[in-house]
């Protein structure tokens, strides 16, 4: 059972457009939501977090949108570049430090 | 450099040979885990270890076991590898909330 939904499982942009994923989870007890970067051939570190008790963070051109109510939060990220092309996977904390994470989403951004 | 080394990077086995991955961190950290990452399947915790001598089941423990007798080290250990083993695998520490991977090993069971 996966408790974290990503989507989407791809998605290609143009060089300077907006990438959008989204996440959904239904465990009320998560309270850290962080999302991961991975490269081809690395593994996956840590991009972006936030909290449930703020509705957006940002830093540069990457912003989480979070919405407690609809158990639901996204990665923004602006005036996407090709070097952005990685897989992107969002992730909750359940307890300690266990994280569940989503499926993934391989963005690609095109010159 | 702080990081999470681990080895073999690659390996590719045949059914029921025992195989041992290596993970090993220089962070001091007291949180360990493994991971497998597979397509459409994102990543599921495996293991995981809050310390010394304690570890306990993740997601999808069948078929694999770890001991943690030192603070750094933290082996997977697949006793007898079965083809829907072959996967990307992940170690990685955490220090509070963020957790460091290593470079992760790529297995075939054959």
């Amino acid at each position: 059972q996966q408790q974290v939904k990503q989507s989407p499982q791809s998605l290609i942009v143009q060089k300077g457009g907006i990438s959008i994923i989204n996440c959904a989870y239904e465990n009320t007890a998560f309270d850290y939501f962080p999302w991961y970067q991975q490269f081809p051939g690395k593994g996956p570190a840590l991009l972006i977090a936030i909290r449930p008790d703020v509705s957006e963070k940002k830093e540069g051109r990457f912003t989480i949108s979070f919405n407690k109510s609809a158990k639901q939060f996204s990665l923004h990220i602006m005036d996407s570049q090709p070097g952005d092309s990685a897989t992107y996977f969002c992730a909750a904390r359940t307890s300690g430090s266990r994280l569940t994470f989503g499926e993934g989403t391989q963005l690609t951004v095109n010159p | 450099e702080a990081q999470v080394t681990q080895n073999p990077r690659y390996l590719i086995t045949v059914t029921g040979k025992k195989l041992t991955v290596t993970c090993s961190q220089n962070m001091n950290h007291e949180y360990m885990s493994w991971y497998r990452q597979d397509p459409g399947l994102g990543l599921r915790q495996i293991y995981y270890s809050m310390n010394v001598e304690v570890t306990d089941k993740g997601d999808v423990p069948e078929g694999y076991k770890v001991s943690r007798k030192e603070k750094r080290n933290f082996p997977l250990i697949l006793e007898s590898p079965s083809p829907n083993q072959t996967s990307l695998y992940f170690c990685a520490s955490s220090f509070r909330y963020e957790q460091f991977f290593g470079p992760g090993t790529r297995l075939t069971v054959l």
